[in-house]
């Protein structure tokens, strides 16, 4: 069974709102991920991380910022959310090469 | 440049039968590949895998078959069943593995 947890796992925010979508992984995997799915139904890459203190952005360009200062801690940060952010964040984390997805956290910005 | 491609958005198979579903893939240093199954409002939940070693993997009603030099995989389920309907994403990696997913495949199944 999975250890990884998102929440909130809906949230619906006003526009310029600034909003922290959590996640947390009790497998003590060192690599973990943000996908943003869109209801066409691609999963788009959006930050990864290798480890502690370590954080890339993904294939998909996007507004928000990530960190890593715990192993079982990424973070997603939206500064000032827009209607254009609304879509489903999944994280995941991986020891190798199969990555266990959390349940998402689905955003929608008015 | 999409790397793993999955070219039927949709698949519609009748409860009992075998559902095929394909992804083909481009980057040659892909050694690994995976299924996931997903449900809406839900995370993608790991199925099936196979190594670049091999070319058949099977558990119980799911096998994956890996044509290297096609650059092609399949997942085929037999008997389909209706809680089967989902979306499956063909996942593979490489050096850093790092996972880059296909577009997805609705799978309906219909009793």
């Amino acid at each position: 069974e999975a250890d990884i947890y998102q929440t909130p796992r809906y949230l619906v925010i006003g526009t310029g709102k600034k909003i922290t979508l959590e996640c947390s992984q009790t497998m003590g995997h060192d690599k973990m991920y943000w996908y943003q799915q869109d209801p066409g139904m691609e999963l788009h890459l959006i930050h990864y991380s290798y480890g502690v203190n370590s954080t890339e952005k993904g294939d998909l360009s996007s507004e928000s910022t990530v960190s890593r200062i715990r192993t079982e801690h990424f973070p997603l940060t939206l500064e000032s959310a827009r209607p254009s952010h609304t879509s489903q964040y999944l994280c995941a984390s991986s020891a190798n090469t199969e990555a266990f997805f959390g349940q998402g956290t689905r955003l929608t910005v008015v | 440049d999409q790397q793993v491609k999955q070219n039927s958005p949709s698949l519609s198979v009748q409860e009992g039968r075998i559902s095929i579903l394909n992804c083909d893939y481009t980057n040659s240093m892909f050694d690994y590949f995976l299924w996931y199954k997903k449900y809406p409002a839900e995370g993608p939940t790991f199925l099936i895998s196979i190594s670049s070693i091999k070319d058949k993997n099977e558990d119980g009603r799911f096998t994956v078959f890996l044509n290297k030099s096609a650059k092609h995989l399949s997942l085929h389920i037999v008997p389909s069943q209706p809680g089967d309907s989902a979306v499956y994403f063909c996942a593979a990696s490489g050096a850093g593995n790092m996972l880059t997913f296909g577009g997805g495949t609705r799978l309906m199944v219909k009793p």
